[in-house]
């Protein structure tokens, strides 16, 4: 099946940029999600990318997609403690209806 | 602008007890779904309905029911909850083949 794979920690300090990285196995995936999530709340959208783009930039955001390596960044310019989170890569097989796969998430660590 | 709504928010059951976990949504979305998220796990997919009248099994359904009552409401029944089941279980809806995935907040299930 279809597997989506993260490191689980990621410390950075506060002002530099951070850099999560995911890869995916399944290369029928429609669209490619970053997803946060604060302490005790629920799963905010970040980002997402369609499969024949390379790269997606939002503000301090920017998405990196090697759809040959099947590997997936995201890249958070001048981090800062707000960004403290977990962050979860997903996938869609093929755009269909059967729902997105998760990484296990990465925690971004600020330090001061 | 309600998106996904999931109640309840807290449930403390006793092993053997039933209880279903119920979510709505206001966004016409055709799928929806049913998701649990442990530590260390990311999220894992229970069950998804691809559109009204329709359910399928995702990748650890075992232990729970589901029912797609209506368009907007989907809910997911545990006949008997087991301490395996101490969870955050998400509730998400989509437009089929669209990248909009919408979640509710969540409803922190501890089963003791």
């Amino acid at each position: 099946g279809e597997d989506v794979e993260q490191s689980l920690f990621l410390s950075v300090r506060e002002g530099d940029s951070s850099v999560i990285n995911c890869t995916y196995t399944d290369s029928s995936s429609t669209y490619l999600y970053w997803y946060k999530q604060e302490p005790g709340a629920g799963l905010q959208l970040l980002t997402y990318i369609f499969s024949n783009m390379d790269m997606k930039q939002d503000q301090r955001l920017t998405v990196l997609l090697n759809k040959k390596d099947k590997h997936l960044s995201l890249r958070i310019a001048d981090t800062q403690t707000g960004d403290s989170a977990i962050y979860f890569c997903a996938e869609n097989s093929g755009g269909g209806a059967d729902g997105l796969t998760f990484g296990k998430g990465t925690h971004l660590i600020i330090q001061p | 602008n309600a998106g996904v709504t999931q109640t309840p928010k807290f449930q403390v059951l006793k092993t053997g007890q039933s209880m279903t976990l119920q979510c709505a949504q206001d966004m016409n979305h055709n799928s929806m779904y049913w998701y649990r998220q442990d530590p260390g796990m990311g999220l894992r997919l229970i069950y998804y309905s691809a559109s009204e009248g329709t359910t399928d099994k995702g990748e650890v359904p075992n232990g729970y029911n589901v029912s797609r009552l209506n368009k907007r409401e989907f809910s997911l029944r545990l006949e008997s909850a087991a301490p395996s089941q101490t969870s955050v279980y998400f509730c998400a809806s989509a437009k089929t083949g669209s990248y909009g995935y919408t979640f509710g907040s969540g409803t922190r299930l501890t089963v003791v």
